[in-house]
């Protein structure tokens, strides 16, 4: 069955300071997609990024990067120089390909307080 | 291009009342999904139509809730005679159909808070 841990249930950095959110993940399959989503504070989830199993090089998106690595399941989130913006609840998500539906199996988030 | 909608944004009801939210999704997505999320856990799912058909259900979906997704636009989800356990956000995603080889994006809504008292 299919799995994802975010141990760090909260975090809470000073403005301007690099932040790692981690990501861990079980599955049997051997093509899988992984996503990230962003809870702000409104409720609704916003689309950050949606990664492949077969794709491991690591994407980087203005202040925003995802290292993937298969051989530790894991794949991590890294803020640099985060802005107070950035605070919200952070999901890390597994869809796995011989699921019919795509339906997405989330992690129980981290909390991330960015403080001025 | 809108987003996906849904309605209420809140519901407030009392333990034994019906209550239904609608979700509207993405215009030309042909697959819903309905999710839920308890306070501090991440969101799990609850269904998907792909059009009009209900393809996945999960056993977290008992037989108080039902989804409809008539002409594979809109949906509704029902819950019946509500207890306080299914006091929660409820959110709607959408995604267009998977292309070869691939898996398309979901697009999550605004949800909708219940409160059951």
């Amino acid at each position: 069955a299919q799995k994802v841990t975010q141990a760090q249930t909260e975090i809470s950095v000073v403005e301007k300071e690099d932040v790692t959110l981690d990501c861990v993940y079980e599955t049997r399959d051997t093509t899988y997609y992984l996503f990230w989503y962003k809870q702000p504070p409104s409720g609704e989830l916003v689309f950050l990024i949606r990664r492949n199993s077969f794709d491991e090089q690591n994407e980087i998106s203005g202040r925003y990067s995802w290292n993937f690595q298969k051989s530790t399941s894991s794949f991590n989130f890294t803020i640099t120089a985060s802005q107070v913006v950035d605070s919200a609840v952070y999901f890390c998500a597994l869809s796995e390909s011989t699921n019919a539906g795509n339906m997405l199996t989330f992690g129980g988030g981290t909390r991330l307080m960015v403080k001025p | 291009d809108t987003g996906v909608s849904q309605d209420p944004r809140h519901k407030i009801t009392k333990r034994g009342q019906n209550v239904t939210f609608r979700c509207d999704p993405i215009s030309e997505h042909n697959r819903l999904y309905w999710y839920r999320q308890t306070l501090g856990q991440g969101p799990e799912f609850l269904t998907y139509f792909q059009n009009e058909a209900q393809l996945e259900k999960s056993r977290l979906l008992s037989d108080r809730f039902s989804a409809e997704r008539p002409k594979g636009s809109f949906s509704t989800l029902e819950i019946q005679r509500t207890e306080q356990g299914d006091s929660a956000m409820y959110l709607c995603a959408s995604s267009p159909r998977s292309g070869q080889g691939g898996l398309e994006t979901q697009y999550f809504g605004p949800g909708t808070r219940l409160l059951v008292l």
